[in-house]
């Protein structure tokens, strides 16, 4: 069965911190990986994507995806409190007849305090 | 631009009932994928949508069941609805290819009762 792992957390960080979240995959011949943000209540919306080994930035967040070792992390660095939320972590599966599943782990949830 | 787009926001149904919901990709897109996402978890994935048959199907029994129209938008349908059944169903829309990043809608939460 093809997985995306995260840690559910919480994860408590105080305001001006780093914030480490990180994620592994089953399947290594997934090429697309992607970060994405729920607040409660709220739908998905994406943050970041990374298809290439190595670091990806984008303000205060850096995607890092390591191939080899089949995980992807995503660091918010000087977390604000409107960071707190539930970061999805997703992968496009491989499937049959050449199509890709976008696949979600379970989310970590992120707590930042003043 | 429009982004995705659901229909309805929230509604509540009577176990046994069947509900349909309604989903527009955002423009230029041509393929839609549905979601469950369940109180506490992740979204799960239904079904997948393209050229208006279904390409891809996770592990959901037969009462789930969609459609895609000839613009790309599609619907979900339920049947016989069961108390989990409620959930946050979310409707993606993305180009078809392996880097392709989906758009999610704002969802549609579904409560039975």
């Amino acid at each position: 069965q093809k997985e995306v792992e995260q840690n559910s957390g919480p994860l408590s960080v105080p305001e001006g911190a780093i914030a480490s979240l990180n994620c592994t995959y089953s399947d290594r011949g997934s090429q697309s990986f992607f970060w994405y943000r729920q607040y409660s209540g709220k739908s998905p919306e994406l943050i970041m994507s990374i298809y290439s080994n190595g670091d990806k930035e984008d303000g205060r967040f850096t995607a890092q995806l390591n191939k080899a070792s089949q995980y992807v992390s995503l660091l918010i660095r000087d977390s604000q409190p409107s960071d707190s939320a539930t970061y999805l972590c997703a992968v496009n599966l491989g499937a049959s007849g050449g199509s890709y599943i976008p696949t979600f782990g379970r989310g970590t949830s992120l707590i930042v305090h003043p | 631009d429009a982004g995705v787009t659901q229909s309805p926001t929230h509604l509540i149904k009577t176990r046994g009932q069947q509900v349909t919901l309604r989903c527009s990709p955002k423009s230029g897109h041509d393929t839609v994928s549905w979601y469950q996402q369940a109180l506490g978890q992740g979204p799960q994935f239904i079904f997948q949508y393209y050229e208006e048959e279904e390409r891809q199907r996770g592990n959901f029994p037969d009462r789930f069941s969609g459609h895609q129209f000839p613009n790309y938008s599609s619907e979900l349908n339920v049947n016989a609805l069961l108390l989990g059944d409620s959930a946050l169903y979310l409707c993606a829309s993305s180009f078809r290819g392996p880097g392709n990043t989906i758009y999610f809608g704002e969802g549609s939460w579904l409560t039975v009762v």
